[in-house]
């Protein structure tokens, strides 16, 4: 297994504009998380995913963000009518859902959006 | 709803130990995990406390007290790679990883 991989790495987009970014997780992980970084903050929570089922979504995401699941393998992250305050590093990460491994995430490298 | 706080910046010289503060605001939670994030990487994680107590990972140690919602994490023999963001984390009861603004580590020689 290669880890968690995300694509596109960079995305620089004008405003306006519709996005979608893809993540596959570990194989035999359950537990997919999206979560958002801008520099010198902490990752911020998205939205998750046990299997194909979307758990929660964040109160703050508005609703041009949606993020689908639909075999409980990869997921999409598509951000509609970008806004400039979209621009950031979108971050994907898996784990094993249950017990304390439920803590341990594994990132992916990101993708980094810039939207003009 | 939860929430973490930490100090944003933190110095330090090689081989000296370091300790990062964390305390939060939370319902109810699993643990507190502790991720690694160097520049232009993605976090990794650290350490985890389920109890309260202290866990030892080779140089890195965290601790976790619930009475008083706080917790750290103990760098020691710090070296230059060291250098990096840290970041505490809360495992809520609905199953999400909520994160903490982060620390900046710098290690000077």
């Amino acid at each position: 297994d290669t880890g968690v991989s995300q694509d596109p790495r960079h995305k620089i987009t004008k405003r306006g504009q519709n996005v979608t970014f893809r993540c596959d997780p570990i194989s035999e992980h359950n537990r997919l998380y999206w979560y958002r970084q801008t520099l010198g903050q902490g990752p911020e929570f998205l939205t998750y995913f046990q299997n194909e089922a979307q758990l929660e979504k964040s109160r703050l995401l508005s609703d041009r963000f949606s993020a689908e699941r639909p075999k409980g393998s990869f997921s999409t992250l598509e951000i509609q009518r970008t806004e400039q305050g979209d621009s950031a590093m979108y971050l994907c990460a898996s784990s094993i859902g249950t017990g304390v491994l439920a803590n341990v995430l594994t990132f992916g490298a990101g993708s980094r959006l810039t939207v003009l | 709803g939860q929430s973490l706080e930490q100090p944003s910046e933190v110095t330090a010289v090689e081989g000296a130990i370091v300790q990062i503060n964390c305390t939060y605001q939370t319902s109810g939670f699993y643990g507190l995990s502790w991720y690694q994030q160097h520049d232009g990487g993605a976090p990794t994680f650290l350490s985890y406390n389920g109890l309260d107590g202290l866990e030892e990972t080779g140089r890195f140690s965290s601790f976790l007290s619930r009475s008083d919602s706080y917790g750290y994490l103990l760098l020691q023999e710090l070296q230059m790679k060291d250098s990096a963001s840290y970041f505490c984390a809360l495992l809520g009861q609905g199953g999400k990883l909520i994160f903490g603004q982060g620390t900046e580590l710098s290690v000077k020689p």
